[in-house]
């Protein structure tokens, strides 16, 4: 089946920094999310974005379908922000619309 | 207000025991998801199903079961023969099942069996 994989594991930064996550995907994909998961364990939709680019607020996403690759941009980072970043994908020839996810990036977000 | 809700948020139960989480969702969605996370991981595939009364297995559905009778519900049970069924078990839903459509996620029930 498809293989995410997603970098960095871990992430620290200071209040106001910017960062960028990545996802890397191994087949084509007609789906890919990006989810923030809260301390509470909520699965937040960033993004559904299989292919170009999208922009919300202090969050932007680009993913690079030819190249198999897509990554999240978070500028001015707030401590809010901290949490599990997650990548989401479908491969063309998935049956159905099951996503297999990455391992996450988990971020720290220190004032 | 429109969303995918799970009862109960905590779950206790004694090893040898049957349990069922409940999902239900008011989005009209036509399909519905179980996900289990464990810690410090992603979500892996339980059952999905793509319409009412079908449904079909995820990677690792040994030791669960499910029914769709409903559009609205999704319940997951968990049986005995699940070998380790403490984990964070999430419910999610999409417009259908065929090509790339957004998947929404509800706040999830974690599992604790002794």
């Amino acid at each position: 089946g498809i293989q995410v994989e997603q970098s960095p594991p871990d992430l620290i930064l200071q209040e106001g920094a910017n960062s960028t996550l990545r996802c890397n995907f191994s087949d084509s994909v007609n789906n890919l999310q990006w989810f923030h998961q809260n301390p509470w364990g909520q699965l937040i939709n960033l993004f559904y974005i299989p292919s170009g680019t999208k922009q919300n607020g202090r969050l932007s996403a680009t993913t690079v379908a030819t190249e198999r690759y897509s990554l999240l941009y978070i500028s001015s980072s707030q401590t809010t922000d901290s949490g599990v970043y997650f990548c989401a994908v479908k491969g063309w020839e998935t049956s159905g619309s099951r996503l297999t996810f990455g391992e996450g990036t988990q971020l720290t977000v220190n004032p | 207000d429109g969303g995918i809700t799970q009862s109960p948020k905590y779950l206790f139960r004694k090893e040898g025991q049957n349990v069922t989480l409940s999902c239900e969702q008011n989005l009209n969605h036509d399909a519905m998801y179980w996900y289990r996370q464990d810690p410090g991981q992603g979500l892996r595939l339980i059952y999905y199903s793509q319409i009412v009364n079908d449904f079909q297995k995820g990677d690792i559905a040994e030791g669960y079961s499910v029914s769709r009778e409903k559009k609205e519900s999704f319940p997951l049970t968990v049986t005995s023969a699940q070998k380790n069924p403490t984990a964070f078990y999430l419910c999610a839903s999409s417009i259908t099942a065929s090509g790339g459509y957004e998947q929404y996620f509800g706040p999830g029930t974690r599992l604790t069996v002794t």
